[in-house]
């Protein structure tokens, strides 16, 4: 079976531009989540969703970050405009379950996570 | 506000036992997980403990005590490919899987 799927695994843009990161969850689950990684800050969660809805998005950072779910099985991060200090790793990934957690143990399946560099 | 703390960083000895330790002050719990990240690569999960005790799986084994916010993950007869980045995340809440992470601790391996 596929894992969850990003793309791109790399992108190198200049401040001002918009950059569109895109996540494939793995089939059948129902919760999807954007996490960025820093070394100063760790990994930091942006926003989930739950059967395509977003359920919280308090961790993103300001509105020049968006993300949508048009459908179970794609969503986009978008910054714009991007800054310098977006730099990070943009890491997606998906949780199966029919509803509370006490029917798994909680087990995040992680993307191979999307690099961005802000010049 | 939310707190998981980690050393940043360990040494160990290849054949050696490492115990990396965590602590967590969180509105709610709900469950302690630890990820293993190899640099480069995506987190990928270790273990998961929501009840006090220990929880053995092979040469990992984690240890959770709820009233001291406290929890540590042994790794045993430590191999090379055991270095890595080791992330705690807290489980907050029964009705979300959303969890919160501390910054890692960067476990280097020596022959």
């Amino acid at each position: 079976d596929a894992g969850v799927i990003q793309s791109p695994r790399h992108e190198v843009t200049e401040m001002g531009q918009e950059v569109t990161l895109r996540c494939k969850p793995i089939s059948g689950h129902n919760s999807l989540f954007w996490y960025r990684q820093t070394m100063m800050r760790g990994l930091e969660l942006l926003i989930y969703f739950n059967n395509n809805v977003p359920i919280d998005d308090s961790g993103m950072p300001e509105d020049r970050f968006s993300a949508k779910m048009p459908n179970a099985s794609f969503s986009t991060l978008k910054i714009q405009p991007s800054e310098p200090r977006d730099s990070a790793v943009y890491f997606c990934a998906s949780i199966a379950g029919t509803g509370p957690p006490s029917r798994n143990t909680g087990e995040l399946f992680f993307g191979e996570g999307s690099r961005l560099t802000v010049l | 506000g939310q707190n998981i703390d980690q050393p940043t960083e360990m040494t160990a000895t290849e054949g050696a036992i490492v115990q990396i330790n965590c602590t967590y002050q969180t509105s709610g719990f709900n469950g302690l997980f630890w990820y293993q990240q190899h640099a480069g690569e995506a987190p990928t999960f270790l273990s998961y403990n929501v009840l006090d005790g220990l929880e053995e799986k092979g040469r990992f084994s984690s240890f959770l005590s709820r009233s001291k916010g406290y929890s540590y993950l042994l790794l045993k007869e430590l191999q090379m490919k055991d270095s890595a980045s080791y992330l705690c995340a807290v489980r907050r809440s029964y009705n979300t899987d959303k969890l919160i992470f501390g910054t890692g601790t960067r476990l280097q391996v020596f022959p």
